[in-house]
């Protein structure tokens, strides 16, 4: 049982340089997020997908695009990195809102990402 | 929107010590809560949740949680830590229409062998 699975776990990248973070996530969950993880600052998300076919910008979505490719399937780029992007991205899945009750959220093993 | 506040951003007890982790949220309507734990390298993974009922929650591991809506208050405690509950706690929050969970800023708890 994977749960939600993440890759690549470690990234290093130039000032400039694009890439896509991929997760996907085995458990039919309809809601997915991206997270990132600074210290001092907790998770601060930067998109959602509520359902397939719909995104939604979170507290930090500057310098990041998102897609939902299917239900399994939520991808994060950063399209020109930056030194402000080095971080842990998380990528989550929940079922979302069941019955007027927000299930909770799955975590994947997390990203590490440095832009130097 | 929705907020929640950790006050206590490192808390270092010894093996045996009572625990209590404070977390605020700021929200007067219907509240889902939730504690996770990261351990060292870890995902986060959930301790406990509540949505509504008996505000005591027992979760995993031996941890509680109390909500305490005229305090906007969901408190993590545990009556006696071990070296293995080292990590970082997180509370979290979901209110009234909103679509996804917020978190508050971590709590790092080290446990003194």
């Amino acid at each position: 049982n994977a749960g939600v699975t993440q890759t690549p776990k470690f990234q290093v990248l130039k000032t400039g340089q694009s890439m896509t973070l991929q997760c996907a996530q085995d458990m039919n969950h309809n809601s997915m997020y991206w997270y990132r993880q600074d210290p001092g600052m907790g998770l601060r998300l930067i998109y959602y997908s509520a359902s397939e076919g719909t995104t939604d910008k979170g507290e930090v979505p500057n310098g990041y695009n998102v897609s939902r490719l299917n239900k399994r399937e939520f991808s994060l780029r950063l399209e020109s990195a930056a030194p402000s992007q080095t971080s842990v991205y998380f990528c989550a899945s929940s079922e979302g809102n069941v019955g007027g009750r927000y299930t909770e959220a799955f975590f994947g093993q997390g990203t590490r990402l440095t832009v130097v | 929107a929705q907020s929640v506040s950790q006050h206590n951003h490192h808390v270092i007890l010894s093996e045996a010590a009572s625990l209590e982790l404070g977390c605020n949220y700021s929200y007067g309507g219907t509240v889902n809560l939730f504690w996770y734990v990261q351990y060292p390298g870890q995902h986060l993974q959930l301790l406990l949740k509540y949505f509504s009922g008996d505000p005591l929650v027992k979760g995993i591991k031996g941890f509680e949680a109390e909500f305490i809506k005229s305090k906007f208050s969901f408190n993590l405690r545990k009556p006696s830590v071990q070296w293995s509950d080292t990590a970082e706690y997180f509370c979290a929050v979901k209110t009234g229409s909103a679509r996804q969970l917020t978190f508050g800023s971590g709590t790092q708890l080290t446990v003194l062998p």
